[in-house]
């Protein structure tokens, strides 16, 4: 069955240090990726996306993101994390080509001053 | 533009009851996807409308239903409301053929059940 694996539960990083959050997918076919954010008491705001073509896709507030199909992983970056920064975030497979997002359990990133 | 929205932003209703709530896609959308996101956990598919039809469902009991509307607009019905499903509900929207229906979320009713 289709999964989505994000190892870290909460991570904390200094504003302006660089950031890195890991996801790992189970998927048959090419998969369709996603990364999205989640305030607090908030819906969920589409980072950037993956479909085909170039590995490295950037996306909305200074994200980027790298598919490796090797490691099965899709894992989010940023060079410089910003104190709004601070939220929760999922990454997530859509099924099929109109299907549903498979989400992981999030990672919820708290910024240090 | 307008997103996509939804209504009502809270609800708290007691075992046993019904309830229903409502969401409006985005300008151009004309699929409609509901996920339950329980406390701590990312959001879970329930079942997906296109052309007031379902088309997609997880697995998730008869007592979840859904309707979509010829505005494309869609409801989610629960009966016999158990504790277990207070969660936050989301609504997601999309267009379908383009090229992928990347989902585009609403904030989402808080459902507590007593």
């Amino acid at each position: 069955a289709q999964s989505v694996t994000q190892p870290d539960i909460h991570i904390t990083v200094s504003e302006g240090a660089s950031l890195e959050l890991r996801c790992n997918y189970s998927y048959g076919a090419t998969p369709y990726l996603f990364w999205y954010v989640q305030s607090p008491g908030q819906g969920l705001q589409l980072l950037l996306k993956y479909f085909s073509g170039d590995t490295l896709v950037q996306g909305i507030k200074g994200f980027e993101a790298e598919f490796k199909r090797s490691q099965s992983s899709f894992n989010l970056r940023k060079p410089s994390v910003h104190w709004s920064d601070a939220a929760e975030y999922f990454c997530a497979v859509g099924e099929g080509s109109q299907g549903n997002l498979i989400f992981g359990k999030g990672t919820k990133l708290s910024v240090k001053p | 533009d307008a997103g996509v929205t939804q209504s009502p932003t809270h609800l708290i209703k007691t075992r046993g009851q019904q309830v229903t709530l409502r969401c409006s896609p985005k300008s151009g959308h004309d699929t409609v996807s509901w996920y339950q996101q329980a406390l701590g956990q990312g959001p879970q598919f329930i079942f997906q409308y296109y052309e007031e039809e379902e088309r997609q469902r997880g697995n998730f009991p008869d007592r979840f239903s859904g309707h979509q509307f010829p505005n494309y607009s869609s409801e989610l019905n629960v009966n016999a409301l158990l504790l277990g499903d207070s969660a936050l509900y989301l609504c997601a929207s999309s267009r379908t053929g383009f090229p992928y229906g990347t989902q585009y979320f609403g904030p989402g009713t808080r459902l507590t059940v007593l």
